[in-house]
């Protein structure tokens, strides 16, 4: 089946730095990319669609400028979480669409501390 | 909008049979999947119904009733190794277009017992 990586799959960060995750499709290529965040014990909340080559869509309440999303191509989609605060420690995961329309890929996911 | 109800919480004995409930309130619907999340893992993928009635994937099965917005996921045989959570997922569009994506229930914890 298909494949999608992330990393890291832990990080550790101080407040105030920026943190790149990384999302890749390993054996298909994925115009779309979706980031949940997961806090423990709750459900995936979609942050954003990624879309390659274009700008990403953002879900209500979400800030685009803390963040960043890019594809770059099309295996490859970024998010950057700019200047971290404890609230933004998380499971964040990725996911790509399959060939069909049934089903999503996840990523391993990525736990984020914000000290 | 979108919103989804499942029970927080299910045990069941091994070798038994559970079904998890899953409602909804949308705006607009394509299909409902389920998903498996072992606690520290990221989610897979168990089934889609886009149509009403059963799907089967071996001890898995799932119902979709559309003029009920209501769904299940049945767990047969039950083993050790299905403690997990388990979110019931809708969308309004396929995943491959640009206005799909997926709306999750909050999960039920399936707590399997020997």
């Amino acid at each position: 089946g298909a494949v999608v990586s992330q990393h890291p799959s832990r990080v550790i960060c101080k407040s105030g730095t920026s943190v790149k995750i990384e999302c890749r499709s390993l054996d298909f290529q994925a115009t779309t990319m979706f980031w949940y965040r997961q806090f423990p014990k709750q459900s995936l909340m979609l942050m954003a669609t990624s879309n390659e080559g274009s700008k990403a869509t953002y879900e209500q309440g979400v800030e685009k400028d803390k963040f960043l999303i890019n594809h770059a191509s099309l295996t490859l989609s970024t998010l950057t979480v700019t200047s971290a605060h404890p609230e933004d420690s998380s499971f964040y995961i990725c996911s790509a669409p399959g060939q069909g329309v049934d089903e999503q890929y996840f990523g391993p996911g990525t736990r984020l501390t914000v000290t | 909008g979108q919103s989804l109800e499942q029970p927080s919480e299910v045990t069941a004995v091994e070798g038994a049979i559970v079904q998890i409930n899953c409602t909804y309130q949308t705006s607009g619907f394509y299909g409902l999947s389920w998903y498996q999340q072992h606690d520290g893992g990221a989610p897979t993928f168990l089934s889609y119904n886009g149509l009403d009635g059963l799907e089967e994937t071996g001890r898995f099965s799932s119902f979709l009733s559309r003029s009920d917005s209501y769904g299940y996921l049945l767990l047969q045989e039950l083993q050790m190794k299905d403690s997990a959570s388990y979110f019931c997922a809708v969308r309004d569009s396929p995943l491959n277009t640009n206005a799909g994506k997926s709306t999750f229930g909050d999960g039920t914890t399936l707590t399997v017992k020997p």
